[in-house]
């Protein structure tokens, strides 16, 4: 089964400077995709960014970029000049590319922006 | 367009008593999933539906069941509730089939659950 772990509970920036929080994941598979899932307090989990195992290019999103580490099962998020807005639980996600497609997540980090 | 709708936003159900949460995906969408987010916790995938039919259970017990209907909205029942169900249950909907699993899945607001 696959398994997806963050180690960062909670982090802290300042506001305009960059932050990266961690992900990393567990499977035998070799085709699968990777999410990261940001989650404010209405609690609607918002689609980040997202990347495709079979790509190396690792994917842009405005500020939001990932680095993808498929050899070490690393996927960690960077947020560039982060902003107030910014502030939330993130969570990293996993989903097969065949069978069921269910999601599996990560047990998030608490995200704060310092003013 | 509509987002994925769900209800009610918050529900109080004593120990034994049965819940049912409803979701209604966004229109076009055929698979709907079913989550679990007890405090503190990640989210726990539940269910799978598509198409009228379960496809997929995650690690619950039996009680803890559900059903999508012909419009493709979704119900899902607790059964015999205990304290440790209380949590947000979220539902997502996205298409499906072959080269779905790139495809984003949307979320709805959560119904929160508290079981007394």
């Amino acid at each position: 089964a696959q398994t997806v772990t963050q180690s960062q509970p909670e982090m802290s920036v300042q506001e305009a400077e960059t932050v990266t929080l961690s992900c990393t994941y567990d499977t035998s598979e070799s085709d699968y995709y990777l999410f990261w899932y940001k989650q404010p307090p209405s609690r609607q989990m918002i689609l980040v960014i997202r990347q495709e195992a079979y790509k190396q290019q690792n994917a842009t999103e405005n500020r939001f970029s990932v680095n993808f580490q498929k050899a070490a099962k690393s996927f960690s998020l960077k947020i560039s000049d982060s902003q107030l807005g910014d502030a939330a639980m993130y969570f990293c996600a996993y989903r097969s590319a065949r069978g069921a497609q269910k999601l599996v997540f990560g047990q998030g980090t608490r995200l704060t922006i310092n003013p | 367009e509509a987002g994925v709708t769900q209800s009610p936003t918050h529900l109080i159900k004593t120990r034994g008593q049965q819940a049912t949460l409803r979701c209604s995906p966004i229109s076009g969408h055929t698979s709907v999933y079913w989550y679990q987010q007890a405090l503190g916790l990640g989210l726990q995938f539940l269910l799978w539906y598509d198409e009228g039919e379960e496809r997929n259970r995650g690690n619950f017990p039996p009680r803890f069941s559900g059903r999508q209907f012909p419009n493709y909205s979704s119900e899902l029942n607790v059964n015999a509730l205990e304290l440790e169900d209380s949590a947000l249950y979220l539902c997502a909907s996205s298409l499906a089939g072959q080269g779905a699993g790139m495809v984003k899945a949307f979320f709805g607001q959560g119904t929160r659950l508290t079981v007394v």
